[in-house]
């Protein structure tokens, strides 16, 4: 069971360059979320998902996309990276209601040169 | 909006002993739920504890309690018998309704044998 994938794990991008991070999991939760964890600001969401088809903007979503065409998938788009997006991102998943945790994936660093 | 705070960035403690970190949060809500996470070198997304905020009695989880203080709006996390696997960053996580979790800044624990 691998329950929440993310790829790739390291990634350098030049200014301006775009890419996707890719996310599955396969525990078929319909609540999937992006995070970015920068030194002393902890973890902040960036889009979230409730399920396939419906997407909304959490507390720093201006330089991101989303998408959630199946219940396993959630990329996130960077249209034109820019070196405040250097970080690290990590997806996460719910199984419940608020008495589950989030299962998260071992998380992508990205540097924007 | 809800904030979490957490006023430590820097714990250590010797192995063996007990050590707190502390947690506030701000919130209007009165159903909601508190979680620690363990956040090694790995990089892994860790759950260590949560707190339902309707339940009185404090959550424990073998060396790991909480101190839950709803009307002060605390959530501190007690480590009982440090070990050195511990050595971690510690973060506090708020989750409102709609399963959006906010987090703190994180603590740096450092277990010394």
């Amino acid at each position: 069971n691998a329950g929440v994938t993310q790829t790739p794990k390291f990634q350098v991008l030049k200014t301006g360059q775009s890419m996707t991070l890719q996310c599955a999991q396969d525990m078929n939760h319909e609540y999937m979320s992006w995070y970015r964890q920068d030194p002393g600001m902890g973890l902040r969401l960036i889009h979230y998902s409730v399920g396939a088809g419906i997407t909304d903007q959490g507390e720093v979503p201006n330089g991101y996309n989303v998408s959630r065409s199946t219940t396993e998938d959630f990329p996130l788009r960077l249209l034109s990276a820019a070196p405040s997006q250097t970080s690290v991102y990590f997806c996460a998943t719910i199984g419940g209601k608020g008495n589950s945790p989030l299962h998260f994936g071992n998380g992508t660093r990205l540097t924007v040169t | 909006a809800q904030t979490v705070t957490q006023s430590q960035p820097e714990m250590s403690v010797q192995e063996a002993e007990t050590v707190t970190l502390s947690c506030t949060y701000d919130t209007s809500e009165n159903n909601y739920y508190l979680f620690w996470y363990k956040q090694p070198p790995s990089r892994q997304m860790i759950l260590v504890i949560r707190q339902e905020a309707y339940k009185q009695q404090n959550a424990t989880e073998n060396r790991f309690s909480v101190n839950f203080q709803k009307a002060a709006k605390s959530f501190s996390l007690k480590i009982s018998d440090s070990q050195l696997g511990d050595t971690a960053m510690y973060f506090c996580a708020f989750m409102e309704y709609g399963n959006k979790l906010v987090f703190g800044a994180g603590t740096i624990l450092r277990v010394k044998s």
